[in-house]
């Protein structure tokens, strides 16, 4: 079927680096991508989207990076800090519905 | 302002029995989404509702209901439990429906059967 899967499922930095955190989809229809931030006891929070008729997207410290041809996605988070410690999620609209894939722990070492 | 609540904040029940789950929307959202989330994976799409009427469901028994109130909150029930039903069950709330708008979640309802 079809899904959105991540490659790593957790990443280790350091306090200061900049993080990438990966996702590819199978989905080639999809238009809509969604990252979200999920803290522990906490529900997930919409951190940055992109559809797809565009390749890049930038936030504050955070930038989404589409390409279509080999269905990735990835989230840069310039200077991670503590406070990034998290699980993150990318997820798909797909026929009408959010899909998310499974999650990357983001762990940042001070 | 209030974000999305959830109650009760944890569960425990026994196969077999039925459990009733709550939401309260952001005030002025109209649709709420139910999902549920494992340990260790991605939330997984149950149910949205909008305006009261169900828009969408996810790929999951008929043991799992759900409405909407007048005022916008929702209820999401669960016949029948399995073990496999322990989750998060996590609610979100948004102006309108989930392609054009962003998804507010709550905090979850943590649903242990034993």
């Amino acid at each position: 079927g079809e899904s959105v899967g991540l490659h790593l499922p957790t990443l280790s930095v350091q306090e200061g680096d900049n993080s990438i955190i990966n996702c590819a989809y199978s989905n080639s229809a999809s238009d809509y991508f969604i990252w979200y931030k999920q803290e522990s006891g906490k529900g997930p929070q919409f951190i940055i989207d992109i559809r797809s008729n565009m390749d890049k997207r930038q936030g504050q410290r955070v930038t989404v990076l589409l390409n279509k041809t080999v269905k990735h996605l990835s989230l840069q988070i310039a200077a991670t800090q503590p406070g990034d410690s998290a699980v993150y999620f990318c997820a798909e609209i797909q026929r009408g519905k959010l899909i998310f894939g499974q999650g990357t722990e983001l762990s940042v070492k001070p | 302002d209030a974000g999305v609540t959830q109650s009760p904040t944890h569960l425990i029940k026994t196969r077999g029995q039925h459990v009733t789950l709550r939401c309260s929307p952001i005030s002025g959202h109209k649709s709420v989404s139910w999902y549920q989330q494992v340990l260790g994976q991605g939330p997984q799409f149950i149910f949205q509702y909008y305006e009261k009427e169900e828009r969408g469901r996810g790929n999951f028994p008929d043991r799992f209901s759900a409405r909407q109130f007048p005022n916008y909150s929702s209820e999401l029930n669960v016949n029948a439990l399995l073990l496999g039903d322990s989750a998060l069950y996590l609610c979100a709330s948004s102006l309108a429906g989930v392609f054009a708008n962003e998804q507010f979640f709550g905090p979850g309802t943590r649903l242990t059967v034993l």
